[in-house]
Order: structure tokens, then C-alpha cells, then sequence
């Protein structure tokens, strides 16, 4: 069965520390596709980051990088020199690229609620 | 483009009553989906479309119907609001289900 598990529920350090968000998925499909997602405190849902199965690299974009490993089914978010803006919840979620009855499905994690203090 | 555009933004109901809730998008994308948001519960999926005239259900579709005349627009009928409903809704569609979703704004909706 499909499953995005993120384990820690809420987060919350001091401006300036790094923080890493943890994602764990499943699925049995090969070809897969991963997302985070980021909900300030105003509500809306905003796209950070699309990853396929088959791009191990990690990517870094300014103070965010993210590590994509499938030897453990995991794709960690870490946000460096944390700023009160990050403030906010982050979804993971995984998309299949074959799996029939459901294509067009994302299965999202509960979120980990992040809280950077001043 | 204006993306995804839900309305209304915010909606009471009384126990019993109907209505709609509108998506829609201008990005000419096959997938859409309607999503509910409760506090710890995290996103949870109602219904989906992968194209005009194909809807199916997600995780929690009960007391929801859609339908998908156009590609443009997914509407979500309540057909007999209870407060069990009382949540954040939120539309989404994609190009396809290899890329990101595009959220609306989302419509508070409270059930009294």
C-alpha cells in the first residue's frame, strides 16, 4: 500500500538552527514521484519540490536542500540558518506513476508543523 | 492565468442544507482533486478527476458528490451538510501524475 509517513508532528527550534524534516514513503511501484509542500500560517499550500524515482541527487535551493535516499525510502527536507518565516506546516507526498485504479492520486503525509522562534 | 480559484471563501451552513462549492482552473490541466484539511488529520483526499466526465472516489467521500463536465471546472456538492463537514476545503489540480499540484485558496466552511 501506498504511505507517506512523517513522524514528527511539531517541530520547534531558534532562528539560525538547522532543522531537517523527515518523510518515509512506500510504495511498490518503481517509477515514483515526490513533493513537499509548505502551509503558512495564511493557509494556502505552496509547491516547494518535485522528485523522481530514478534522481538520487540531492538538490539544494538556497537555505533548502533535500536529501532523496531509496535504499531507506526516505526523502528529508532541511532547512539551513532557519528564519521566523519558515514558520509553517510541510506536507510530503508521493505520486505513482503506474499504478491504475489510482492514478492522479497524491498521498500526502499528516505534516510536521515547524516553529522557528525569534 | 488566475491558477486554481475557489469560491466561496468562507461558508455557515445549518445541519441539513446543500450547496456547492466552485473550483476552477485556467491552466487547461486533466487532474483535479478536492482535498479536506482538519487539524491533525492533514489532507484528505474527497474525490479526484482525471478528465472531463471521469471522477472517483478518495479517502473520505461520503456525504460529497462531484462531477466534470469541462476541464476548467470540479465542483463539490455537500448534499446534506453536517457538522461532521465543518473543515477547510481545498482544490487542487495538475498536468498530470507525474507533476505538482496547484492548490486554490481554500473555503472555511463551518456547519452548524
Amino acid at each position: 500500500a501506498q504511505k507517506v509517513t512523517q513522524a514528527q508532528t511539531e517541530i520547534s527550534v531558534v532562528e539560525k538552527e538547522d532543522v531537517t524534516l523527515d518523510c518515509v514513503y512506500e510504495t511498490r511501484d518503481t517509477t515514483y514521484y515526490l513533493f513537499w509542500y509548505k502551509q503558512p500560517p495564511s493557509g494556502e499550500l505552496v509547491f516547494l519540490i518535485r522528485r523522481n524515482s530514478f534522481d538520487e541527487q540531492n538538490e539544494i535551493s538556497g537555505r533548502y536542500s533535500w536529501n532523496f535516499q531509496k535504499s531507506t525510502s526516505s526523502f528529508n527536507f532541511t532547512i539551513t540558518a532557519s528564519q521566523v518565516v519558515d514558520s509553517a506546516v510541510y506536507f510530503c507526498a508521493l505520486s505513482e506513476a503506474w499504478r491504475g485504479s489510482t492514478l492522479g492520486r497524491l498521498y500526502f503525509g499528516r505534516g510536521t508543523q515547524l516553529t522557528v522562534w525569534p | 492565468n488566475a491558477g486554481v480559484t475557489q469560491t466561496p471563501k468562507f461558508q455557515v451552513l445549518k445541519t441539513g442544507q446543500s450547496m456547492t462549492l466552485q473550483c476552477a482552473q485556467d491552466m487547461n490541466h486533466e487532474y483535479m482533486s478536492w482535498y479536506r484539511q482538519d487539524p491533525g488529520m492533514g489532507l484528505r483526499l474527497i474525490h479526484y478527476s482525471v478528465g472531463a466526465g471521469i471522477t472517483d472516489q478518495g479517502e473520505v467521500p461520503n456525504g460529497y458528490n462531484v462531477s466534470r463536465s469541462t476541464t476548467e471546472d470540479f465542483p463539490l456538492r455537500l448534499l446534506s451538510a453536517a457538522p461532521s463537514q465543518t473543515s477547510v476545503y481545498f482544490c487542487a489540480s495538475r498536468i498530470d501524475r507525474t507533476y505538482e499540484q496547484y492548490f486554490g485558496p481554500g473555503t472555511r466552511l463551518t456547519v452548524t
